[in-house]
């Protein structure tokens, strides 16, 4: 069974600082990855995802993930953060084909102070 | 998104009642899930459905039996709720299918407390 680890529970960022949230997986074989955004009160929206070729992912608002195969990595990124990316961010993993049950890190609460 | 629909949206209900939580959808997805949320667990997969009243446990499921009689709709029931059954309740749905994975779509959530 795949699972995920975040690593970084809670971030506390100035406006304009850069990004980097840690996602290790643990599965064997070929997966599909997804970074989702929870705004506060919200629903679960998706950011981005990968599931093959360029392991290089842009998703919306600026963010973007690189998959590192080698180290079952899949790292969000963002050059600058707004005011506006305060949220919880879920990592998440799914086995390529089958019922996509999708499993969810823990999260990561982004605070970001203007 | 507006074709994930769950009710209700609040609920708060007594100790050892049952409890039925709705989901909804005009997606006309195949493939339906439901997870709870909790602090400093993430999201987690209680029972998931691959078709109508074709449907199979998740991580969680102990406690918890769902069902699926029509594509639109997915039931959760708790036989009969506890105090740790208080959480936020997920439903997800899919369009299935191995390529591309797109990602579930979230339904607002039903926050359920248990007294």
């Amino acid at each position: 069974a795949q699972s995920v680890s975040q690593h970084n529970h809670h971030v506390i960022l100035s406006e304009a600082a850069s990004l980097e949230l840690g996602c290790n997986y643990s599965y064997g074989g070929t997966v599909n990855l997804f970074w989702y955004v929870q705004y506060p009160g919200q629903h679960l929206q998706l950011l981005l995802k990968y599931f093959s070729g360029d392991p290089l992912v842009k998703g919306i608002k600026g963010f973007e993930a690189e998959f590192i195969k080698s180290k079952f990595s899949f790292n969000l990124r963002k050059p600058s953060v707004q005011w506006s990316d305060t949220a919880e961010y879920f990592c998440a993993v799914t086995a390529s084909g089958g019922y996509q049950k999708v499993t969810f890190g823990t999260g990561t609460k982004l605070q970001v102070i203007p | 998104d507006a074709g994930i629909t769950q009710s209700p949206r609040h609920k708060v209900t007594e100790t050892g009642t049952p409890v039925t939580l709705r989901c909804h959808q005009t997606e006309n997805h195949r493939y339906m899930y439901w997870y709870r949320q909790d602090p400093g667990h993430g999201l987690r997969l209680i029972h998931y459905s691959y078709g109508v009243k074709d449907t199979d446990k998740g991580e969680v499921s102990d406690g918890y039996s769902v069902s699926r009689s029509k594509t639109e709709d997915f039931l959760l029931t708790l036989e009969s709720a506890t105090s740790s059954q208080t959480s936020v309740y997920f439903c997800a749905t899919n369009t299935g299918g191995s390529f591309p994975p797109y990602g579930y779509t979230f339904g607002s959530g039903t926050r359920l407390t248990v007294v």
